[in-house]
């Protein structure tokens, strides 16, 4: 069956440590997104991607970088530089054309700052 | 400005009861879609319903239906029978294709459904 994978479903930083999050998708979709979501709160966008080796800042882009190498994934890097860490994040695909097609998304990984 | 605007925090509903929650979007764009999704606490988003800004008629999936009124740019989620596997947030979601096709979502509802 065709998904979105992430992995993994919870992960620990030290403080100064980087980390990536991995994002995997086999529907043959254009668009890949990262999100953050604080407790009780909505989705902020952090990084997303229209095509491979291309990619643009959403609205919570410091201390996150991303690559687009293969159209299937879609890694984040939480680095040292990102204060305040501790979040749910949570990977969406989408098709890029036209209205019709809502996201795909992930199980979501949990950061949590040690 | 917010594209997109849930005004209910929270909302309780008792079992077997419908339920109304509430979104409003902010477009003059003629062609959008507007989406709704469910986040148990697990984390995981479930998509629930699709309404496109062409539709005619309101969508409708098993007991989740969207109450589409264009003129008041609202896109309200009626869940009816609400069961206990209800409780979870709701997210409504507006996807522009102009400008960037981005996507745009609201705050969320945190729905209760009480034995």
């Amino acid at each position: 069956d065709g998904g979105i994978t992430q992995s993994p479903k919870y992960l620990f930083r030290k403080e100064g440590q980087n980390v990536t999050l991995s994002c995997e998708q086999n529907l043959n979709h254009d668009a890949m997104y990262w999100y953050r979501q604080d407790p009780g709160q909505g989705l902020r966008l952090i990084y997303y991607s229209q095509i491979v080796n291309d990619f643009q800042k959403g609205d919570i882009a410091e201390g996150y970088s991303v690559s687009r190498e293969k159209k299937e994934s879609f890694p984040l890097t939480v680095t040292s530089a990102q204060k305040n860490p501790t979040a749910f994040y949570l990977c969406a695909s989408t098709r890029w054309a036209g209205p019709l097609y809502g996201y795909t998304f992930g199980s979501g990984t949990r950061l949590t700052v040690v | 400005a917010q594209k997109i605007t849930q005004t209910q925090p929270g909302m309780f509903v008792q079992e077997k009861e419908a339920v109304t929650l509430d979104c409003t979007y902010d477009t003059s764009d003629q062609s959008y879609g507007l989406f709704w999704y469910k986040q148990p606490s697990s984390g995981e988003m479930i998509f629930l319903i699709y309404q496109g800004s062409y539709d005619e008629q309101n969508a409708t999936e098993g007991r989740y239906s969207l109450n589409f009124q264009k003129a008041r740019k609202s896109a309200n989620l009626v869940i009816s029978a609400s069961q206990l596997g209800d409780s979870a947030m709701y997210f409504c979601a507006m996807r522009i294709p102009a400008g960037g096709n981005q996507f745009y979502f609201g705050t969320g509802t945190s729905l209760t459904v009480i034995p």
